[in-house]
């Protein structure tokens, strides 16, 4: 039972362009939602967060929307740079829950020059 | 130390045979993780420590598998008679609690022949 759901294996953009990474949650008990980014043969690293009381949360060239109604977050890359490839994972926390997060499968992100 | 550390960085066992993970979190962090990354999967839960209190043993897939932390530091995860399907990549995480700040180590690769 995926109760964070990355959909898309794969993306694949050009160099400057908008990245847009998508992730939906079942679980409304929800209410804290991360970003790692993970590179081969590297733990994952956090990128960026957002609680569930906001709907945006903006940090340089990223910034994580999310839509409670929908239980849906994306992350959005802009401009997109080589070194941005690689396997993104959305992840959530729900308050009281020991601080478990639970994480989707990831989407492997590849910036073309 | 700086960052966490795990041990070994790769581990190729046969089918049947014990097998000691090592996580070495980092210094002050009260909340150490451990989760593992199959082939084309996401991030999966085992088990949880924070401090002095039971950890939370939810997501251990079986009872081949246990993890200690002694302490309050250094954490093993033990897999008895592993199996091909206990081929993963098992990453470890400290952090200072609340679910956030996690620090993830390079992982342990454990393949199973």
């Amino acid at each position: 039972d995926q109760q964070v759901k990355q959909n898309s294996p794969s993306l694949s953009v050009q160099e400057g362009r908008i990245s847009i990474l998508n992730c939906d949650y079942t679980n409304s008990m929800f209410d804290y939602f991360l970003w790692y980014k993970k590179y081969p043969a590297e733990g994952p690293t956090f990128l960026i967060s957002i609680s569930s009381i906001k709907d945006k949360n903006e940090d340089g060239r990223f910034t994580v929307f999310l839509n409670k109604s929908a239980k849906h977050l994306s992350l959005h890359i802009v401009p997109s740079q080589p070194g941005d490839s690689a396997v993104y994972f959305c992840a959530a926390s729900a308050s009281g829950a020991n601080s478990k997060l639970t994480f989707g499968k990831g989407i492997t992100l590849s910036v073309r020059p | 130390g700086a960052g966490v550390s795990q041990s070994p960085s790769n581990k190729v066992t046969e089918k049947g045979k014990d097998v000691e993970l090592r996580c070495d979190p980092i210094s002050g962090h009260t909340a150490l993780y451990w989760y593992r990354q199959s082939l084309g999967q996401g991030l999966e839960f085992l088990i949880y420590f924070q401090g002095n209190s039971a950890p939370d043993k939810s997501g251990l897939p079986s009872d081949r598998f246990s993890a200690e932390r002694t302490g309050g530091s250094v954490s093993t995860l033990t897999i008895q008679r592993t199996q091909q399907e206990d081929s993963a990549v098992y990453l470890c995480a400290s952090s200072l609690g609340g679910g956030l700040g996690y620090t993830f180590g390079s992982g342990t690769r454990l393949t199973v022949v």
